[in-house]
């Protein structure tokens, strides 16, 4: 089985703090990506990767960052923490080889930012 | 306009129901169609995939794609209580990016 995990489930912060989400695949996938998800507004990419080293913005980059040292680890960094990314962040990983770019998800981070 | 509308509900239906589920989309491009179900507390989770136009079924539950409507769908039929989930669809045309619906929120009464 396919395992997607992040290193916190809860996680609270305080403005302006810098904010490291580490996410950790097993099965060697290629792709993986940052998603944050809210209500009514679905999940949103916020960055992906095809391959160590290298980085996609996704639709909402803006006050994220993103790091990819080793393929299975995949690292979202908020520079400087601000209320407005109080949400649910999720990972995910999918094989980069056809469909149908299954994507498989990790468990969820839910940042509060007071 | 977004890129993908999907009915948040809630729904609830009883058990034994059929569901119907459907998302909208304004890309004439994508082609690749997905259904998510994510239970409360965890993260989605691949329910069912289609790629172009057409119908696919898989037990309970068939995936309908109108790519000239630019309409998808799910059914759910015989509705048990675990299948209560939100219920995500997503969409793409490469298969790199995948653009996510809001989620339908979906309660099946004992």
């Amino acid at each position: 089985d396919v395992k997607v995990t992040q290193s916190s489930r809860y996680l609270v912060k305080r403005t302006g703090e810098k904010v490291f989400l580490e996410c950790v695949q097993d099965m060697d996938h290629e792709n993986m990506f940052w998603y944050r998800q809210d209500p009514g507004l679905g999940l949103r990419l916020i960055y992906f990767s095809y391959d160590v080293k290298m980085k996609e913005k996704g639709d909402i980059p803006e006050g994220y960052s993103v790091s990819r040292e080793k393929k299975e680890r995949f690292s979202l960094i908020l520079e400087s923490a601000s209320t407005n990314q109080t949400s649910m962040y999720l990972c995910a990983s999918s094989l980069y080889t056809g469909p149908p770019y299954e994507q498989y998800f990790g468990p969820g981070t839910r940042l509060t930012v007071t | 306009q977004k890129e993908v509308e999907q009915d948040p509900g809630p729904l609830s239906v009883p058990e034994g129901a059929i569901v119907s589920l459907n998302c909208t989309y304004s890309n004439s491009a994508f082609q690749y169609f997905m259904w998510y179900r994510q239970y409360s507390r965890k993260g989605p989770e691949l329910l069912m995939y289609t790629y172009s136009s057409g119908n696919k079924e898989d037990g309970r539950f068939t995936a309908q794609v109108d790519k000239s409507s630019k309409y998808i769908s799910l059914f759910i039929r015989d509705s048990q209580p675990s299948d209560s989930a939100t219920y995500l669809c997503a969409m793409s045309s490469t298969g790199n990016q995948f653009y996510f619906g809001t989620g339908t929120s979906l309660t099946v009464i004992p």
